[in-house]
């Protein structure tokens, strides 16, 4: 079984603070995914990548960077957090680059909180 | 760009009955991807089928059912004799040939009441 584990599941961080949320995957998965949950809007794309030190912006990258310096992990950055930040944090992988039909799979979550 | 639009933001059933929740997508691709995942109340997404758009041939796995209509551009989700476990968040996604990252509607929240 493919598993996506995150490196906290609830965070709690004061505004201006640099926070580094952690995924790793241990499928040999190509592709990761950082994505924000939101009450009412779903799951919205922060980045992604599909191989080592590549990214790719996604819908709302603004106030985030990431880094992927090994196949089976991929940090999301908050370079100054602030109180829109606050949110749920998934992280997700999937198989192969080209292959829109892979399914990804979900780490359980890091709640933030910023204060 | 692609769109997922699930109108339905929170169904509240009583045990045994069935419940559709409802997915409609926007897409210019030609080819494309639908998906259903399922996110309990401990938080983790779980995968639940895949489709692609030449495939509309209805599936049925157990009490879940799957109604992909292309002329409509909707892929519906049918729970039949709802149980208490099935409470969860049901994300309907897109992802497409050109763009494969994938897009996910704003989510049903299903409540299942004894």
């Amino acid at each position: 079984d493919v598993k996506v584990t995150q490196s906290s599941r609830y965070l709690v961080k004061r505004t201006g603070e640099k926070v580094f949320l952690e995924c790793v995957q241990d499928m040999d998965h190509e592709n990761m995914f950082w994505y924000r949950q939101d009450p009412g809007l779903g799951l919205r794309l922060i980045y992604f990548s599909y191989d080592v030190k590549m990214k790719e912006k996604g819908d709302i990258p603004e106030g985030y960077s990431v880094s992927r310096e090994k196949k089976e992990r991929f940090s999301l950055i908050l370079e100054s957090a602030s109180t829109n930040q606050t949110s749920m944090y998934l992280c997700a992988s999937s198989r192969t680059r080209g292959l829109p039909y892979n399914e990804q799979f979900f780490g359980p979550g890091t709640r933030l909180t910023v204060l | 760009a692609q769109k997922v639009t699930q109108a339905q933001t929170e169904i509240s059933v009583v045990e045994k009955e069935d419940v559709t929740l409802d997915c409609v997508y926007e897409t210019r691709d030609t080819t494309y991807y639908l998906f259903w995942y399922k996110q309990p109340p401990s938080g983790e997404l779980v995968f639940l089928i895949r489709r692609n758009s030449f495939d509309e041939q209805n599936e049925i796995s157990g009490r879940y059912s799957w109604n992909f209509q292309k002329s409509t551009s909707s892929f519906n989700f049918t729970i039949t004799a709802s149980q208490v476990v099935d409470s969860a968040v049901y994300f309907c996604a897109l992802s497409e040939l050109e763009n494969n990252d994938m897009r996910f509607g704003a989510g049903t929240r299903l409540t299942v009441k004894p």
